[in-house]
């Protein structure tokens, strides 16, 4: 199975840069998800990360370690408008591969 | 990436009640599923769907209580049968495969379902 870590609240400044860690383990890994979802609506796909690096969309930045076990999700030139829950979802290799979510990390952007 | 409509939107219903949910996907995809939201909580895989056959449940969950179908690429329902309190909760289809994208894994916009 798999168990998946992630901090449950932050809180950052606009116009700042925030950090947004997860850490996972799993018996298999082929790649390791992050979605945004505001308050009342449904997940927004951000990024997919299968290979160790940066992958760098905009404001948004997503790093993976699978040595590791880790990745997070970086956060440039805060909005408040991105206050939301970022959500850490890992894909197994093999099987069916359903995706398995973290708990979410809750973060409030204040001016 | 794909569009994703839910019908309905939201729902009040009666105990002892069922509703059926509606997802539908403007272009073929390859894999489709139910999830589960409870308030203030992640996401609770409920079942795959798979087409023309038997969905896959996960642990917790049954096909009596959330009889699923998928009679084509592009269109699945839910089912939450004799509904509880309990089963007040948004329900999310989501997709995988898009136009050969096999990846990435998009959701609908949700139902909303309150059970009194």
């Amino acid at each position: 199975g798999q168990n998946i870590d992630q901090p449950t609240e932050m809180t950052a400044t606009e116009g700042a840069i925030v950090q947004i860690n997860c850490t996972y383990q799993t018996s298999g890994f082929n790649g390791l998800f992050w979605y945004q979802q505001h308050a009342g609506e449904a997940p927004t796909f951000l990024s997919y990360n299968v290979l160790d690096g940066l992958e760098e969309k905009g404001r948004f930045s997503s790093f993976l370690s699978r040595s590791k076990g880790y990745s997070y999700l970086l956060l440039k030139e805060l909005q408040m408008k991105d206050s939301a829950s970022y959500l850490c979802a890992v894909r197994p290799y093999g099987g069916y591969q359903k995706v398995t979510f973290g708990t979410g990390t809750k973060l409030q952007v204040i001016p | 990436s794909a569009v994703i409509s839910q019908k309905p939107s939201r729902d009040i219903c009666q105990r002892g009640t069922s509703l059926t949910i509606q997802c539908q996907v403007d272009s073929q995809v390859t894999m489709m599923f139910w999830y589960r939201q409870q308030p203030g909580q992640s996401l609770t895989l409920i079942a795959t769907a798979n087409q023309g056959s038997e969905a896959t449940y996960e642990s917790g969950f049954v096909i009596d209580k959330f009889p699923i179908s998928r009679p084509n690429l592009t269109f699945s329902t839910l089912t939450v049968s004799n509904m509880s309190p309990e089963d007040s909760s948004i329900y999310l289809c989501s997709v995988r495969g898009v136009a050969g994208v096999t990846d990435t894994q998009y959701f609908g916009p949700g139902t909303r379902l309150t059970v009194l």
